[in-house]
């Protein structure tokens, strides 16, 4: 089975700060890469996913992130935070051909402050 | 894009009685939708896989025959919590893939979860 990591369960930062949130994954196969935010009060958006191809991905709102197969990583990455930014971040993953199964990480609480 | 929405939003039901979420793709067809359950400051758990037209697919120590799902249609899933506790207690999330863009991605979209709150 698979399982998903997220190193930092709290971040905060001040405004235009740069932003790396750490995702690492353990699972024997190929499999696809998603970000998710979670907007206080929202329901979870998808950011940005990274099935095949280019492994530097980039998302909505200014977001991207690299696929390190290696290193069985898939960080988030921003130059620039803002304080719209506010939100908890989840990394998941399914292996490809795996019925669709998603498994999360425990998320990721980023706070940016003014 | 596509929109998935639950209901009721929240509920507040006493010890022993049962409780019905619906999940609905209200733009798109969703053979496959799945339930995820999320306590207080952790991550979405999976509980079940939803399939149209037949039964749902449980993951590992989630009790079948308390949280039945039921998917009739294309449309439309529901989570019956039966004989609640309050160790039920959760925030109860369905998401839902499009099945004409299966091809394409295995891309789920979320409804905005349902808050169960057994005394």
């Amino acid at each position: 089975a698979q399982s998903v990591s997220q190193h930092n369960h709290h971040v905060i930062l001040s405004e235009a700060a740069s932003l790396e949130l750490g995702c690492n994954y353990s699972y024997g196969g190929t499999v696809n890469l998603f970000w998710y935010v979670q907007y206080p009060g929202q329901h979870l958006q998808l950011l940005l996913k990274y099935f095949s191809g280019d492994p530097l991905v980039k998302g909505i709102k200014g977001f991207e992130a690299e696929f390190i197969k290696s290193k069985f990583s898939f960080n988030l990455r921003k130059p620039s935070v803002q304080w719209s930014d506010t939100a908890e971040y989840f990394c998941a993953v399914s292996p490809t051909g795996g019925g669709n199964k998603l498994t999360f990480g425990t998320g990721t609480q980023l706070k940016v402050e003014l | 894009g596509a929109v998935v929405s639950q209901h009721p939003s929240w509920v507040i039901c006493k010890s022993g009685t049962s409780v019905k979420i619906e999940c609905r793709s209200l733009d798109f067809q969703a053979t496959t939708m799945f339930w995820y359950r999320q306590f207080p400051k952790q991550s979405l758990m999976l509980m079940a896989t939803s399939n149209e037209g037949s039964k749902a697919t449980y993951e590992q120590g989630v009790e079948k025959d308390k949280f039945l799902i039921n998917h009739a249609s294309l449309t439309l899933s529901t989570l019956t919590v039966t004989s609640a506790h309050p160790e039920d207690s959760s925030f109860y999330i369905c998401s839902a893939r499009d099945s004409i863009k299966a091809g394409e991605s295995n891309e789920q979209f979320f409804g905005p979860g349902t808050r169960l709150t057994v005394l």
